[in-house]
């Protein structure tokens, strides 16, 4: 079993949707949980940065962290078409490490 | 500012052959990370460098693989006798800090690495 599971996808919507993207994940060290958007042929660009449980908002982007559950979300409001990307779940555990492990991505398409 | 940034941008090389990947991190990024991405994969850690500290090589799958840092500035990934399945991006992150929001990883665009 992977440390962090995350559905691949695709997923199509269409423009003005809101977007629901998951992971889940087995290690209860975790508490640093981050997303990451990646155009084609681009490196990831961090979207998401968040501390153990609780909610983020970043304009049309809210995160969400239940360790309790080992559950996390991102949100996408009134989606675009320059949403379209592989989104990445990426978490790490202790203070004493910056190692990241990935979730396997899930590609969107917002169709217009 | 600059991003990270990485050359060759891609590579194809024969198997057998040895590879050397470059990366220049954000400048004052002390933290300095190299990821493998297969096709259609998330990111697999291979090393990273904190300061003067001992790197972590835990993510390395063979030693065919070693990387080295100087300083805080650029670092090269070298992959000897290359193997079809060594075929991926190879990409390169860096950080302020360890920790924290000082910690949140920043990607260059990658080496695209084909083995023949």
């Amino acid at each position: 079993q992977k440390e962090v599971e995350q559905d691949p996808g695709p997923l199509s919507v269409p423009e003005g949707a809101i977007v629901s993207l998951n992971c889940t994940y087995s290690n209860s060290a975790f508490q640093y949980f981050m997303w990451y958007r990646q155009y084609s042929r681009k490196g990831p660009e961090l979207l998401m940065y968040t501390y153990s449980s609780g909610n983020k908002e970043d304009g049309r982007f809210t995160a969400q962290v239940d360790k309790s559950s080992k559950y996390i979300s991102l949100f996408i409001r009134d989606s675009q078409p320059s949403d379209s990307a592989t989104y990445l779940c990426a978490m790490s555990g202790s203070s004493n490490t910056g190692k990241l492990i990935f979730g396997q991505g899930t590609t969107l398409q917002v169709k217009p | 500012g600059a991003g990270v940034s990485q050359s060759p941008s891609n590579k194809v090389t024969e198997k057998g052959k040895d590879v050397e990947l470059r990366c220049d991190p954000i400048s004052g990024h002390t933290a300095l990370y190299w990821y493998r991405q297969r096709l259609g994969q998330g990111l697999e850690f291979l090393i990273y460098f904190q300061g003067n500290s001992a790197p972590d090589k835990s993510g390395l799958p063979s030693d065919r693989f070693s990387a080295e840092r100087t300083g805080e500035s650029v670092s090269t990934l070298t992959i000897q006798r290359t193997q079809q399945e060594d075929s991926a991006v190879y990409l390169c992150a860096s950080s302020l800090a360890f920790t924290g929001v000082r910690g949140a990883q920043h990607f260059g665009d990658g080496t695209r690495l084909s083995i023949l």
